[in-house]
């Protein structure tokens, strides 16, 4: 069974920095690629990052909001994939999801929640 | 970026009728693999997304085929010949061919 499991979330204030993690399993986590997904609250979904395999040198694109805040990483040794967000803003405030590309499963959510 | 438009915004069907949902892309969505990575999604309330389609019409084994997926291009459509109780919630078409991927701004079902 395919399991995402994402973990990390939390109450931060502007500026400050958080990393999410997705502990995933079920599958061959070193040959897929991985996507974050964000939701503000009430909103509909964004596209956070992506980070493609080892086949493809790991390969990382990300949405224009978060480049240069955010760095989308893996680890293929613990079939994880993390999301470190630094300088985080107001608009930051959203649950996060990790997702397999092409978007066939998904984890349950992380809330992250960015105010002063 | 690729910006995806899903129509109507909302529906409001009772059981049994049909639902239609348009998304529309400002490109091609056809890739240089000849694919085309145009995917629906559902949300339920209070749920994560789950996975309805792939690649327009490619129906994920779990999903009943009372749902359907169509088009080319930039037009595509999501069918369902007979809304159930259990298919309310937000529906969000988002394309896989493009970076930045971009999604829908969703449809939200509701049960009349």
């Amino acid at each position: 069974e395919v399991q995402l499991v994402e973990t990390g979330g939390g109450l931060v204030r502007p500026g400050s920095s958080l990393k999410l993690s997705c502990a995933t399993s079920g599958f061959t986590f070193s040959n897929t690629w991985m996507n974050w997904v964000r939701q503000a609250p009430g909103k509909g979904l964004e596209w956070v990052a992506l980070i493609k395999d080892k086949y493809s040198n790991y390969e990382a694109n990300y949405a224009e909001s978060v480049k240069g805040r955010f760095t989308i990483s893996r680890d293929d040794s613990k079939s994880r994939v993390y999301l470190q967000m630094n300088t985080l803003r107001d608009q930051d405030t959203a649950t996060y999801y990790c997702t397999r590309s092409p978007g066939d499963y998904w984890g349950q959510g992380v809330m992250v929640t960015v105010s002063s | 970026d690729v910006v995806m438009t899903q129509t109507p915004v909302s529906l409001s069907l009772a059981i049994g009728q049909p639902a239609s949902i348009s998304c529309k892309s400002s490109q091609s969505l056809l890739g240089t693999s000849g694919k085309t990575f145009l995917n629906w999604i559902l949300q339920r309330p209070g749920q994560s997304p789950k996975r309805l389609i792939y690649q327009v019409s490619k129906l994920y084994s779990e999903v009943p085929d009372r749902f359907s997926g169509s088009g080319s291009e930039t037009e595509f459509t999501l069918k369902i010949s007979r809304v159930e109780a259990e298919d309310l919630g937000v529906y969000y078409c988002w394309q896989g061919t493009h970076f930045p991927r971009t999604f829908g701004g969703g449809t939200k079902l509701e049960l009349k």
